[in-house]
C-alpha cells in the first residue's frame, strides 16, 4: 500500500539554525499538509498545500516557517531560525482530494537545543 | 469557534470487551470525520470515517456513529484486543480546504 515517508525520523538543531523537514507524499495525492504534535499533546495544523500554494495556514505558522513542493514528488517544511518551543513531532500528510482521508507519514522528531 | 473534544482521556479495558471512544464537536458546519489511531513513535492511522449525510458507518470490526443533534461521535471496538491499544483521535473537517482539526485524544489501554 503506498505511504506518506518523511526524513529525517530525528533531527537534532540548535536554536537559531534552519532545518529542513522533507517528505513524499502518496503519489496521486494532490493535497500537502504539515502537522505537528508537541509531545503529550494533540495534533495541530500547520499548513496545507494545493496546486502550488498555500491553501491554508494557523497561527503557528508564521514568517519563519515555509513550505515548498521543489519537484513532482518532494514537499519540504522549513523552519528559518528555530526556538526550543518548535521541539515536537512534524508530521507530513497527503489527500487525494478534498472531504477524503489524510494519510500520514511517521514523522520527523525535532529537538532544538 | 472551532473545537474538537473527547470526554475521556484514558479508557482500559479487558481483552475481548466492547471498546466505545466518545468526542464532542461544536461546528455545526463540520461535515466530515475522521477517526484516527495513533501508536507510540508513529504517525496518525486512518481507521474509518463518516460523512455528515451519514448516522452510522461499519468497518472490520469498528463502527462510527454520527449524532448531528447534540454534535457527538463515538466509535466502537468489537472484541478490542491487545494490537488496539493506542491513543484514538477524532477529528473534522469543514470547508473546502481539507483542514483536518484534530481532537485532544483518549488513550485506550486493553488488558489480557
Amino acid at each position: 500500500e503506498p505511504e506518506v515517508t518523511q526524513t529525517p525520523s530525528h533531527q537534532v538543531t540548535q536554536m537559531g539554525q534552519e532545518v529542513i523537514l522533507r517528505c513524499v507524499p502518496i503519489s496521486n495525492h494532490l493535497y500537502f499538509y504539515w502537522y505537528r504534535q508537541i509531545l503529550g499533546q494533540k495534533v495541530e495544523f500547520l499548513v496545507s498545500f494545493y496546486n502550488n500554494e498555500i491553501s491554508e495556514k494557523s497561527e503557528i505558522f508564521d514568517d519563519q516557517f515555509s513550505v515548498e513542493r521543489p519537484d513532482g514528488s518532494n514537499f519540504t517544511l522549513k523552519i528559518r531560525s528555530t526556538k526550543l518551543e518548535d521541539s515536537a513531532m512534524y508530521f507530513c500528510a497527503s489527500s487525494e482530494i478534498a472531504n477524503s482521508p489524510l494519510h500520514f507519514g511517521n514523522g520527523t522528531r525535532l529537538t532544538v537545543t | 469557534g472551532e473545537s474538537v473534544g473527547l470526554h475521556l482521556p484514558t479508557l482500559s479495558v479487558q481483552e475481548g470487551d466492547n471498546s466505545i471512544i466518545n468526542c464532542a464537536y461544536s461546528n455545526s458546519a463540520s461535515d466530515y470525520f475522521i477517526w484516527y489511531k495513533q501508536e507510540s513513535g508513529k504517525g496518525p492511522q486512518f481507521i474509518i470515517d463518516i460523512r455528515s449525510n451519514m448516522d452510522k458507518r461499519q468497518g472490520q470490526r469498528v463502527t462510527v456513529l454520527l449524532n448531528k443533534t447534540v454534535k457527538h461521535l463515538s466509535l466502537q471496538i468489537a472484541a478490542t484486543q491487545p494490537g488496539d491499544s493506542a491513543v484514538y483521535f477524532c477529528a473534522e473537517i469543514s470547508g473546502g480546504y481539507n483542514k483536518l482539526i484534530f481532537g485532544a485524544g483518549t488513550r485506550l489501554a486493553v488488558h489480557p
